[in-house]
């Protein structure tokens, strides 16, 4: 199975500031169909998973642009550009380029 | 986008089983790969089971054997049939839909609100 491995594990920023979650897959995620298969969830407290990011950097519908994700092959990164109090919960890169599909182990988020 | 709702979970004994039902608006099943992920009480996600556009389906290992994954296209509901209930199975049961390498893309994407499965005597 593709291990997604995230780092910070959990953050704790100041409303305003940037902040960055790194997401590393075991193996290269972008498929020979040119598409690469990686996917950024946000699970706020209580409630189920939305999509925030498909396919490295596509803003899922309704999503603000203050977030943003980046990368290839293996690395990948999603930004948040000014952190707002809502943006508080966990937050999960997932592959799809293989199965079974995996997630990373959470990132969680806070605001100080 | 997609609108997938649950349901069909609640408290069930070891052994047990129960079909959870993922009724979609706004697209259609068959147009979709409708995937199952469950989250255990404070732990993260853990991919299930999918069943493709063209009616191919996949489980996780930790399931297979156990559970069974079908869909009524006239109802536009997938159902995920879970067999052999264990403690380890305890979990919120979300359906989502994404797209996997190597197979045309769905036409949409969604994540349901969930349906809750507790195993307990």
């Amino acid at each position: 199975d593709i291990v997604m491995t995230q780092t910070p594990l959990s953050l704790s920023v100041t409303p305003g500031q940037p902040a960055s979650i790194s997401c590393k897959s075991s193996q290269s995620l972008l498929y020979r169909d040119g598409k690469t298969y990686l996917y950024w969830y946000l699970q706020k407290p209580g409630q189920p998973p939305q999509l925030l990011i498909y396919e490295i950097s596509n803003r899922f519908s309704g999503v603000p642009d203050r977030f943003s994700g980046s990368g290839s092959g293996t690395d990948f990164t999603l930004k948040i550009s000014r952190v707002e109090a809502e943006d508080v919960g966990v937050y999960y890169c997932m592959q799809s380029i293989l199965l079974p599909p995996t997630f990373g182990q959470g990132t969680r988020v806070e605001i100080k | 986008e997609v609108q997938l709702e649950e349901s069909g979970g609640g408290l069930v004994q070891p052994g047990g089983s129960l079909r959870l039902s993922c009724v979609a608006s706004g697209s259609t099943v068959n147009r979709n790969y409708v995937s199952w992920v469950r989250q255990a009480p404070g732990k993260g996600l853990e991919w299930v089971s999918v069943i493709y556009r063209g009616g191919h389906t996949y489980y996780g290992d930790s399931v297979k054997g156990r559970f069974t994954i079908s869909r009524d296209n006239s109802k536009n509901t997938v159902y995920l049939q879970i067999n052999s209930l264990g403690a380890e199975d305890t979990a919120m049961y979300y359906c989502a839909t994404f797209d996997y390498g190597g197979n045309p893309p769905g036409d949409a994407l969604g994540w349901g609100q969930g349906t809750l499965v507790t195993v307990s005597s």
